[in-house]
């Protein structure tokens, strides 16, 4: 069985654009989540889409956004990206929701020059 | 709300000797803890997961960790360390009836690096 995907593995963008981020959840898993890994911050949670709508968000301001399509896969944009946004995001799925273990993918590393 | 405090940045310790990772929790509602393992420009790997059953919790790789209620604490051991546990281990808390800001996300520590020498 596949696990998480994410795409790209990198990305380099500069401050002020917009950067994409993709992720595939595990077959059969409705939930999505994102989070933020930059150094010296930890682990911060992002966003939660279950079944297509947004669940929960964290403390993270509006330039961060995202989406689920109809097949549970997720994007998360980043708008007027900023230095501070350098980071390995995370996204994890479950199937059960808010019960369920999060099953994490490899990650997205954003870098912002 | 919920937080997570990891004791110890780094631990280093001898192949073979036990390993000990502590971690500390608060939650206002009955938790789910986890512990996860993150090896250099990797994700996160489930080691194992508390759901209220057993107190004693087995997880991959010779690893268990034991929910303490009373001292809010879920430590992390194994017998005997390997080289290839060489990694970064975070505990993390859910809790998943809880409603409001803390609902369905993971509540992480900040890390504890845990070296091995030969």
């Amino acid at each position: 069985e596949a696990g998480v995907t994410q795409s790209p593995t990198h990305l380099i963008k500069t401050r002020g654009q917009q950067a994409t981020l993709r992720c595939s959840p595990i077959s059969g898993h409705t939930s999505v989540y994102w989070y933020q890994q930059a150094l010296g911050l930890g682990l911060q949670f992002l966003l939660w889409y279950d079944e297509g709508e947004e669940r929960n968000r964290g403390n993270f301001p509006p330039r961060f956004s995202g989406r689920q399509f109809p097949n549970y896969s997720s994007e998360l944009n980043v708008n007027a990206l900023e230095l501070e946004d350098s980071a390995l995001y995370l996204c994890a799925s479950s199937s059960l929701g808010a019960t369920d273990t999060q099953y994490f993918g490899p990650g997205t590393r954003l870098t912002v020059l | 709300a919920q937080s997570v405090t990891q004791l110890g940045s780094h631990v280093s310790v001898s192949e073979g000797a036990l390993v000990l990772l502590r971690c500390n929790y608060s939650s206002s509602v009955p938790p789910y803890l986890f512990w996860y393992v993150q090896y250099p420009n990797q994700g996160l790997q489930l080691l194992l997961k508390y759901t209220s059953a057993a107190t004693l919790v087995k997880g991959i790789n010779g690893f268990e960790a034991e929910f303490k209620k009373s001292e809010t604490s879920f430590h992390l051991t194994k017998p005997s360390a390997h080289m290839s546990d060489a990694a970064e281990y975070f505990c993390a808390v859910s809790a998943p009836f809880a409603g409001g800001t803390s609902y369905g996300k993971l509540t992480f520590g900040q890390g504890t690096i845990l070296t091995v020498h030969p």
